[in-house]
């Protein structure tokens, strides 16, 4: 079974520039998450998508952060502008909420360096 | 803020056993105790959780008190390829999970 992709890897952009990361999630799983890591720190919730619906978006900086999830399954997060402490990995993970306690399974990130 | 508390690291010898300890003394009752780890450069990835049951599966063991206010995961024979941050998590499948700084495991040889 496939993991959780996302593209790309990598991404180093100056600052005030947008930048935009995508994830696919593992076939068939119903919410999906992205996550912001900084260096040495565990990761945080940015937005919790279940289908097509955000459930918590509560973390997420909405005057310059955005996210979609097309028809339930891919998603992209946005940022515009990207500031220097947007410096982070983005993680997307997912999971398939079919009973009362479930995994959430994650993809490798996306290392953001903003100059 | 974390709910739970964590060592912030340990070493381990190879092949021997792991016991990372967790403290989650603010548990509710209907919340779960999850562990996942994170090695470098990659995503977090599950290892085990459980309720009030001690719990085994092919990656690690899970102990709980009986109080439910603290946990051990147990890595029965450490190899190099456990060096990861080891994350101690309680939550509900509804709520969102929150990771913490976790305790960094590192294998010796």
């Amino acid at each position: 079974e496939a993991g959780v992709v996302q593209s790309p890897r990598y991404k180093i952009i100056e600052k005030k520039q947008p930048v935009a990361f995508w994830c696919n999630p593992i076939s068939g799983h119903n919410t999906l998450y992205w996550y912001r890591q900084n260096l040495g720190q565990g990761p945080e919730l940015l937005i919790r998508y279940e289908n097509e619906e955000a459930v918590d978006d509560s973390q997420l900086p909405k005057d310059r952060f955005s996210a979609e999830r097309l028809k339930g399954v891919d998603s992209t997060l946005k940022i515009q502008p990207a500031e220097l402490g947007d410096s982070a990995v983005y993680l997307c993970a997912s999971s398939l909420e079919d009973r009362v306690a479930y995994e959430q399974y994650f993809g490798p990130g996306t290392r953001l360096t903003v100059t | 803020d974390a709910k739970t508390t964590q060592p912030p690291s340990m070493d381990c010898a190879e092949g021997r056993a792991a016991n990372l300890p967790c403290n989650h003394s603010t548990i509710s009752g209907n919340e779960y105790v999850y562990w996942y780890r994170q090695i470098h450069s990659q995503g977090p990835q599950y290892i085990i959780h459980g309720l009030k049951n001690n719990e085994t599966n092919e990656m690690a063991s899970l102990i709980i008190t009986e109080d439910r206010k603290s946990s051990t995961l147990i890595l029965p024979h450490a190899t190099l390829r456990d060096t990861a941050v080891y994350y101690c998590i309680e939550g509900t499948g509804a709520n969102n999970l929150f990771f913490g700084t976790g305790t960094r495991l590192t294998v010796i040889p």
